[in-house]
């Protein structure tokens, strides 16, 4: 079966821009992870949503935001980029909590 | 808040050795742990799931064991192989649908 696919692979933006990522989850898999990834910080928890609901959010400014559609896929947006939001964006589907994680290739997003 | 610990940062081995990666977390009242591969540049493979009620996890020469009580579990690899070169990232699921996760073991097996 397919696994997690992230649209685009990689991404340059200037700062003061704003960026839309893209996760399609596994079929049938209703709850969609996000989590930024660094070298300092590793990887961290974004946000998480279930049947279009946002079920938890991690500790990033408001500039970090996200949605689910009916189908599942999810977006997520970074307006007003900074410097340090440079990072591997991943995400990740489940059928739900109790039967672990499967994680995309990610998104490579550079500011410059 | 939990903490997850991993611990040696990264480690060398000889090819055919076998490998021990640590992992300690803070918090006892996890929902599972899972354990992971991760290649440079790349998203993260899933290795093995444990569920707090198991003791240990097993595929084929990996083997992982949790100790909830003492808020650990260990990753064993059998025979090493140079294709087993990767990051290798413990996450901790707990009530609140977010998997904390370790710095990581970055693990280079030498032919």
């Amino acid at each position: 079966k397919a696994g997690v696919t992230q649209t685009p692979r990689y991404l340059i933006k200037t700062r003061g821009q704003q960026v839309t990522l893209s996760c399609s989850p596994i079929s049938g898999h209703r709850s969609v992870s996000w989590y930024q990834q660094t070298p300092g910080q590793g990887l961290q928890f974004l946000f998480e949503y279930f049947s279009e609901t946002q079920r938890n959010k991690g500790n990033f400014p408001g500039r970090f935001s996200g949605r689910q559609f009916s189908n599942s896929r999810s977006e997520m947006n970074v307006s007003t980029l900074e410097l340090g939001d440079s990072a591997l964006y991943l995400c990740a589907s489940s059928l739900d909590r109790g039967d672990g994680y499967t994680f995309g290739s990610g998104t490579r997003l550079t500011v410059v | 808040k939990q903490e997850v610990t991993q611990i040696p940062a990264a480690l060398s081995v000889p090819e055919g050795e076998n490998l021990v990666l640590n992992c300690s977390f803070t918090d006892s009242a996890i929902y599972n742990l899972q354990w992971f591969r991760q290649d440079p540049g790349k998203g993260l493979t899933s290795l093995l799931l444990i569920q707090s009620s198991q003791r240990e996890q097993t595929s084929g020469r990996l083997n992982a064991s949790l100790d909830k009580s003492s808020g650990r579990s260990t990753l064993y690899i059998a025979a090493s192989q140079p294709g087993d070169s990767a990051t290798y990232l413990c996450a901790v699921l707990n009530g609140n649908n977010r998997l904390a996760f370790g710095k990581g073991n970055q693990v280079v097996v030498i032919p």
